[in-house]
């Protein structure tokens, strides 16, 4: 079964400081992979999504992700964590193609001390 | 990118009265949509997806009785929480990617189950 882990609940990063998000998955083929932010209370952005090619995705806000096919990951970095970061963060796979299904790894909440 | 709305942002209710959520793709033409539920500081879990034209398809544990969805267009799909209880408190967020290949998320609606 299609699923995504994202083993960091919550991680803490000072200003400035650099940050690495990580994310694993499983699944039969290469799927879409994607980053997506939450701030409290509100929807979903898309930050950047992998579908094929460069395994080197450059997303908004300064992210990036890098696609690794052999450990199955996808993990969101950052160079200079800015504090309007802070949010929660979701990575999450679809099959390729269009209009199919997203699945949503649990998240993860960064916290940005000053 | 593509634009999905969501109504109400937010909604409160007494307990055993029925809830209506709209999601709307304002730009674009969505055959498929999606709904999720996002509980309090956890990710979003797929509830069901909305066809136009025919039925839906829940996910299993998603009682189809309880969550009516009805897609009767290519630019609105309808979530009809029945008789809700407070357990039925959450986070709904639609979204619909039509043929393209990337979902487009709602800003989702709060609702509030007295």
């Amino acid at each position: 079964a299609q699923s995504v882990t994202q083993p960091d609940i919550h991680i803490t990063v000072s200003e400035g400081a650099s940050l690495e998000l990580r994310c694993n998955y499983s699944y039969g083929a290469t799927p879409y992979l994607f980053w997506y932010v939450q701030s409290p209370g509100q929807g979903l952005q898309l930050l950047l999504k992998y579908f094929s090619g460069d395994t080197l995705v450059q997303g908004i806000k300064g992210f990036e992700a890098e696609f690794k096919r052999s450990q199955s990951s996808f993990n969101l970095r950052k160079p200079s964590v800015h504090w309007s970061d802070a949010a929660e963060y979701f990575c999450a796979v679809a099959p390729g193609g269009g209009g199919f299904k997203t699945i949503f790894g649990a998240g993860t909440r960064l916290f940005v001390k000053a | 990118g593509a634009v999905v709305s969501q109504h109400p942002s937010r909604v409160i209710c007494k307990s055993g009265t029925s809830v209506k959520i709209e999601c709307r793709s304002l730009d674009f033409q969505a055959t498929t949509m999606f709904w999720y539920r996002q509980f309090p500081k956890q990710s979003l879990m797929l509830m069901a997806t909305s066809n136009e034209g025919s039925k839906a398809t829940y996910e299993q544990g998603v009682e189809k009785d309880k969550f009516l969805i009805n897609h009767a267009s290519l630019t609105l799909s309808t979530l009809t929480v029945t008789s809700a209880h407070p357990e039925d408190s959450s986070f709904y967020i639609c979204s619909g990617g039509g043929d393209s290949e990337t979902q487009y998320f709602g800003p989702g609606t709060r609702l509030l189950v007295l």
